[in-house]
């Protein structure tokens, strides 16, 4: 079936540095898209969303691109701190007729110092 | 802050008992999610209410899963008997639909099966 393509890598970056992680969807009619953060021993964290009539979303820090042509999604963010070494997760949600969101597999990312 | 509280936070049983993992979710919330954490196969969605009426439970073992709502206030997820195949982290999620689909999350109950 289809699912949004999201194999774990690791992201290693320094503190200060801009950060980008990307998510391959493969559901052309999903509609909306959400990252959440997941810290060690929590929940999924809403961090932010995107409709798919926008291309462009920003928050404080984070910025999501939307790009229906090729189906890719990515998460900026910027000046990147310890605090966000995390698994950062895609979610889209498929036009079931309810809030189905398919997560993909995430991505770790590690802030040095 | 409102949140969604999920108990037990861990538990630890043997093959062939019962096991009832609790949430509450968010005051107005009208969906309820369960979903299931693994690292073979990440987050699975096993259960879906809205109102308290249960819409999709496509994603459980029907056999030995049940998830219900009793009342606005609380959801539970068995499992009867538990296999130790069940270890995982079990998550529960609510929103309001009407404001689209953005999920709360608990943070969640680790399930070990010995």
């Amino acid at each position: 079936g289809e699912s949004v393509g999201l194999h774990l890598p690791t992201l290693s970056v320094q503190e200060g540095d801009n950060s980008i992680i990307n998510c391959a969807y493969s559901n052309s009619a999903s509609d909306y898209f959400i990252w959440y953060k997941q810290e060690s021993g929590k929940g999924p964290q809403f961090i932010i969303d995107i409709r798919s009539n926008m291309d462009k979303r920003q928050g404080q820090r984070v910025t999501v691109l939307l790009n229906k042509t090729v189906k890719h999604l990515s998460l900026q963010i910027a000046a990147t701190q310890p605090g966000d070494s995390a698994v950062y997760f895609c979610a889209e949600n498929m036009p079931t007729g309810f809030q189905k969101l398919v997560f993909g597999t995430g991505t770790r990312l590690l802030v040095s110092p | 802050d409102a949140r969604v509280t999920q108990t037990p936070r861990h538990k630890v049983t043997e093959m062939g008992q019962e096991v009832t993992m609790r949430c509450q979710p968010i005051l107005g919330h009208n969906t309820v999610f369960w979903y299931r954490q693994t690292m073979m196969q990440g987050l699975e969605l096993l259960a879906y209410f809205r109102n308290r009426a249960p819409l999709d439970d496509s994603g459980m073992p029907k056999d030995r899963f049940s998830a219900e709502m009793p009342d606005a206030t609380l959801a539970t997820l068995k499992i009867q008997p538990s296999e130790p195949r069940d270890s995982a982290v079990y998550f529960c999620a609510s929103g309001w639909e009407v404001s689209g689909e953005k999920l709360f999350f608990g943070s969640g109950t680790q399930l070990s099966v010995l």
